[in-house]
């Protein structure tokens, strides 16, 4: 069963950078779609982007100027990075695989907290 | 952008009585639609994508139908697990994007 954990830092500070990373564990990264997914407290879900197994990447429109996505094979990791923070990127994150080449998301992180604050 | 528009908002039932909930895509999406469950504290779990296959491990008693515009997800005989907030979600391949409706949540009556 493959599972999804994300790590990072629980607090930014406004203009700086986010970055968290997906550890997947139970299959290996070289295959399927990585995606990250973000929900304000209290709020609904955006979809932030993914990177698939060979590296291309996809990203929100509305966040595409700020994310950087990236994997590293050898760790089974991926990662996100947001830059130029604000408030309004306070939320929990979550790092989601996708079922098969269609992308449904179907295994989540249990996701992470991230407040940005000074 | 596609906008996907769930009602109702809240829905109040009681275990046993079946539920169904609505999703409406401001253009059409064909079957590219999906729906997650998500209880309080946790992430959301896949319960149907394409319109109408059963995620892994999701049981009979959840089943989605629709195309086009005009979807809906059914649950045949409410469990008492079953109450929580349900995201209906869309994909399109281009230009990529994924968005979610604002969620319908299914309260104990």
């Amino acid at each position: 069963q493959v599972q999804l954990q994300e790590s990072g830092p629980g607090l930014v500070k406004p203009s700086e950078t986010l970055s968290l990373t997906c550890s997947v564990s139970g299959g290996s990264i070289s295959t399927y779609y990585w995606n990250w997914i973000r929900q304000p407290p209290g709020k609904g879900l955006e979809w932030i982007g993914y990177i698939s197994n060979s590296g291309s990447t996809n990203y929100n429109s509305s966040l595409q100027s700020r994310v950087t996505m990236s994997v590293d094979t050898s760790k089974n990791q991926f990662s996100l990075k947001v830059n130029s923070v604000t408030a309004a990127d306070t939320a929990v994150y979550y790092c989601v695989r996708g079922r098969d080449t269609s992308n449904w998301l179907e295994y989540w992180g249990q996701g992470i907290l991230v407040t940005v604050s000074s | 952008e596609i906008v996907l528009t769930q009602s109702p908002a809240t829905l109040s039932l009681s275990p046993g009585e079946r539920a169904t909930l609505s999703c409406r895509a401001s253009q059409s999406i064909s079957k590219y639609l999906a729906w997650h469950q998500q209880k309080p504290g946790q992430a959301p779990r896949l319960l149907i994508y394409d319109a109408s296959h059963r995620a892994t491990g999701i049981p009979a008693r959840f089943s989605g139908s629709g195309s086009g515009t005009d979807f809906t997800l059914t649950i045949s005989s409410l469990e008492p697990e079953d109450f929580a907030v349900y995201y209906c979600q869309q994909r399109s391949d281009w230009p990529p994007l994924y968005t979610f409706g604002q969620g319908t949540r299914l309260e104990i009556k």
